[in-house]
């Protein structure tokens, strides 16, 4: 079983510029998770896609990230534009309904 | 108040003890729960799921619920060098099966040789 592909693995950007990332999840997860890590601390929630539907986009600066799952499947997220506080890692994980979250290799962002 | 919570450590033990991680949640209707492991620079990937209140082993590990007082555990028996990583606690949210899965800030388990 193919796990979840993330792209791009790094990037780095210049504040004020925009960036995007794409998500493959595993085939047949309903359930789609953006999670931004900053170094030292746990994943923190983005937003959760069930479908393609918003379940929760409650943390999301919408003033400057956006993301969308186009027919249930993969999955972008974009910045625009990018705060030096938005350097962290972000990871996309997929599940089955009740079941565990599994993760991609994530982007690591660095915005200078 | 975090919605999950955990001792950021670092939690010290010494090769062949046993590592004891805690987890404090606060939506009292979670159903499911999960302890992930993380390495440096690496993605978190799932060591253990528990639904149901009590113990629930898988080898060296153990996982505890106590949905009554909100609370998670992580028990590591005969601690390996290898062992040392970053130990995430996951909660999903609601009875919901597309309840928010949310993340402690995790602790970090040093394993001494």
């Amino acid at each position: 079983e193919a796990g979840v592909a993330q792209s791009p693995r790094y990037k780095i950007i210049e504040k004020r510029q925009s960036v995007a990332f794409w998500c493959n999840p595993i085939s047949g997860h309903a359930t789609l998770y953006w999670y931004q890590q900053i170094l030292g601390q746990g994943p923190k929630l983005l937003i959760q896609f069930q479908n393609n539907g918003v379940v929760d986009d409650s943390q999301l600066p919408k003033d400057r990230f956006s993301a969308e799952r186009l027919k249930g499947v993969d999955s972008t997220l974009k910045i625009q534009p990018a705060k030096l506080e938005d350097s962290a890692v972000y990871l996309c994980a997929s599940s089955q309904s009740r079941g565990w979250a599994f993760f991609g290799q994530g982007t690591r962002l660095t915005v200078v | 108040q975090k919605e999950v919570e955990q001792n950021s450590g670092p939690l010290s033990v010494p090769e062949g003890a046993i590592a004891s991680l805690n987890c404090t949640y606060s939506d009292r209707g979670s159903q499911s729960f999960f302890w992930y492991r993380q390495y440096s620079g690496k993605s978190p990937e799932l060591i253990m799921s528990i639904y149901s209140n009590g113990d629930k082993e898988d080898g060296r590990f153990t996982a505890q619920l106590n949905k009554a007082s909100q609370y998670v555990s992580l028990l590591i028996r005969d601690s390996q060098p290898s062992d040392s990583a970053t130990y995430l606690c996951a909660v999903k949210e609601g009875s919901s099966n597309t309840g928010k899965l949310i993340f402690g800030q995790g602790t970090t388990l040093q394993v001494k040789p």
